[in-house]
């Protein structure tokens, strides 16, 4: 699976839009785009995924550059709520057999 | 739909010992995945089950062990417990392995 970077830690006022970048330079054809959250010792949390097209469900919209390498994950009206840490996985569905690959993700911070 | 159910919530064991954990999944998910999360090491994938087989393990010493039975439920067995491996651990359930419902854990602190 590709490997992704995210910025470690990033903060947003409360109400604004959270854009979170990811950079998954190396991702081929088949692996799509996962978007997941935690937040404090909680179980990670499915946000969104995409694998070429922009997609948008009632949490987040996931946009994706057209050469696939990078890829932002927007928050419209963030909340207090949305404090969490964000992780970006590629991923081949046809091959993962169960196992994500967290990296660090990013510390979004939503301050009032 | 009940979500995943992770049985117990909270463990406190003694080095040497042994453990058990429990996963239910979502009814009709087949797939099982199981994380250990600790401060230094993030989330790391231990192993998947689907439909009662091991298909998929990771870079972790054979002390930690897994089964999944018939109805999909699944356990996680940790032997000659360590003081590192103090965590919380993860289960995950999907209908393939991709996309994951998440438990909310046991955290396991070893004395």
């Amino acid at each position: 699976d590709a490997k992704t970077t995210q910025p470690p830690s990033m903060d947003c006022a409360e109400g604004r839009a959270a854009n979170l970048p990811c950079n998954h330079s190396t991702i081929s054809g088949n692996e799509y785009v996962y978007w997941y959250r935690q937040i404090h010792s909680q179980g990670p949390q499915y946000i969104i995924h995409g694998l070429k097209n922009n997609e948008t469900n009632e949490m987040a919209s996931l946009i994706i550059t057209e050469d696939r390498k990078s890829s932002t994950l927007i928050l419209p009206h963030a909340t207090l709520r949305d404090t969490a840490v964000y992780y970006c996985i590629a991923l081949d569905r046809g091959s993962t057999l169960g196992r994500l690959y967290f990296g660090r993700g990013t510390q979004l911070t939503v301050w009032p | 739909k009940a979500g995943v159910t992770q049985t117990p919530r909270y463990l406190i064991k003694t080095r040497g010992q042994q453990v058990t954990l429990s996963c239910s999944p979502i009814s009709g998910h087949r797939s099982v995945s199981w994380y250990q999360q600790t401060p230094g090491q993030g989330l790391q994938f231990l192993f998947e089950y689907f439909s009662e087989t091991q298909r998929n393990k990771g870079n972790f010493p054979g002390r930690f062990s897994g089964r999944q039975f018939s109805n999909s439920r699944s356990e996680m067995n940790v032997s000659t417990l360590e003081l590192g491996d103090s965590a919380l651990y993860l289960c995950a359930s999907s209908l393939a392995g991709d996309r994951a419902f998440f438990g909310q854990g046991t955290r396991l602190t070893v004395v």
